[in-house]
Parts: C-alpha cells; structure tokens; sequence
C-alpha cells in the first residue's frame, strides 16, 4: 500500500516549453501532497503544499506562476513548469499524504528529472 | 522555521559494521522525525520514523533514538551490508506548520563489501 506514482521519470524540453508533471497516490487518498526540488548531491527543498479544491501553498522564493499547481482530485496534484529554461533543470520530487492515516506519513514517488535545453 | 543539521555528509563502513548517522533539529515544536533513504535517481523511500512520545524505536537491523531535551536525533544501523549503500536523510516536522518535514542534507553511505 501507500504508492505514490510519478510521471513521466525524465523530459528533456527545449528551453520556453512548459512541462507538467503528474503525481497520483495510487491506494489512497491524498488532500494534501507536497512538491519538492532536489540538485545534485542536494537536500530536497520544498516547493510548495498542494492542497486539494484550493490555491497551492508556495514556500518563500518560490514563483507561483513559474510553477504552477493543480490539485483537482484527491488523488491527482500535477506540477507545471511553464516557460522552462536550462536553470530549471532539477529532479522534481512529489509527495503525499494519506488522508485516512492519522501518523501524517508522507509517500514519495520516484521523481521526475527535467533537463531543458 | 525549522532547521535540520546532518552529519556526517559522507559514511564509509565495512560491510557487517555499524554506521551511525546524526541529526540535530532546532524547533522544539517539531515531533515527527523520518528518516528516508534515497538510491540513485530514486525517490526518498521511508525507512522508519519516530515521534517526540518515544526515545527510541527499532525495526530489525534499524533503529532510531530520539532525546528531546537535546533536540538530537540519529539514526543506526547495525550488521551492514553492500544493498544499505544509499544516501539518508533524516527530517522533522511539526503539526502546527502543516505537517511539512524539514530534510537534512543528507548523508551518502557506502558500504565496502
């Protein structure tokens, strides 16, 4: 139980796409679901809360309307870079939390390595 | 906020050895402590936890003790071997602040068969 998917794994994008990134929690429900960056040989620092039916939570730094944030059903939040440039190039890493679990344990899925060109 | 301290940054053990990972923590609201760890191009997996009611919790070769009073906590693993080669992150979070864990930066642990 507790799988959390991400898709896709890798994109590669040229640079001024906009590239989004799915996060589905399989076997559960999730009303809230993070978004995390990780660098290379980093920590993973956390982007922003995505919460279910409302506005997204954006930690200090972060541009709302760089990454933009959807989390229309309770199992589906998806990321959004829009107007991607080489600097954007990160591992992206989702969470989420089960909303029948109590311990707030958070599930991560595997990630998404965006390179922009 | 929360900051969350790890050491070492790198861990070399022989293969049966003990490896032993530490994390300071500076809120002392916070009361959920993870530890997770991470194998290459992976997502973090959680390998246990422990919350502020406890001071220490084991799960086979893994255990994790927590001192409040110190606002320290770490991570052990006993009886290594070459598949806990991996990088380890310790995190705490706190009710009030949405439940949103703090990492540490990490710790790359290499186990030499």
């Amino acid at each position: 139980g507790a799988v959390v998917s991400q898709h896709p794994s890798r994109v590669i994008c040229k640079s001024g796409t906009s590239v989004k990134i799915e996060c589905r929690s399989l076997d559960f429900q999730a009303t809230t679901m993070f978004w995390y960056r990780q660098f290379p040989k980093k920590s993973l620092m956390l982007m922003a809360t995505s919460n279910e039916g409302s506005k997204a939570t954006y930690e200090q730094g972060v541009e709302k309307d760089k990454f933009l944030i959807n989390h229309a059903s309770l199992t589906l939040s998806t990321l959004t870079v829009t107007s991607a440039h080489p600097e954007d190039s990160s591992f992206y890493i989702c969470s989420a939390r089960d909303l029948a679990d109590a311990k707030n344990i958070q599930y991560f899925g595997a990630g998404t390595r965006l390179s922009v060109l | 906020g929360e900051n969350v301290e790890q050491h070492p940054s790198t861990l070399s053990v022989q293969e049966g050895d003990s490896a032993v990972i530490k994390c300071t923590y500076s809120d002392s609201a916070s009361n959920y402590f993870p530890w997770y760890k991470q194998e290459l191009g992976k997502g973090p997996q959680l390998i246990i936890d422990i919350r502020s009611n406890v001071g220490e919790k084991k799960d086979q070769r893994i255990a994790v003790t927590l001192n409040k009073t110190a606002k320290h906590f770490s991570l052990h693993i006993t009886e290594t071997q070459p598949e806990d080669s991996a990088v380890y992150f310790c995190a705490a979070s706190e009710a009030a602040a949405g439940n949103k864990l703090t990492f540490g930066g990490g710790t790359r642990v290499l186990v030499k068969p």
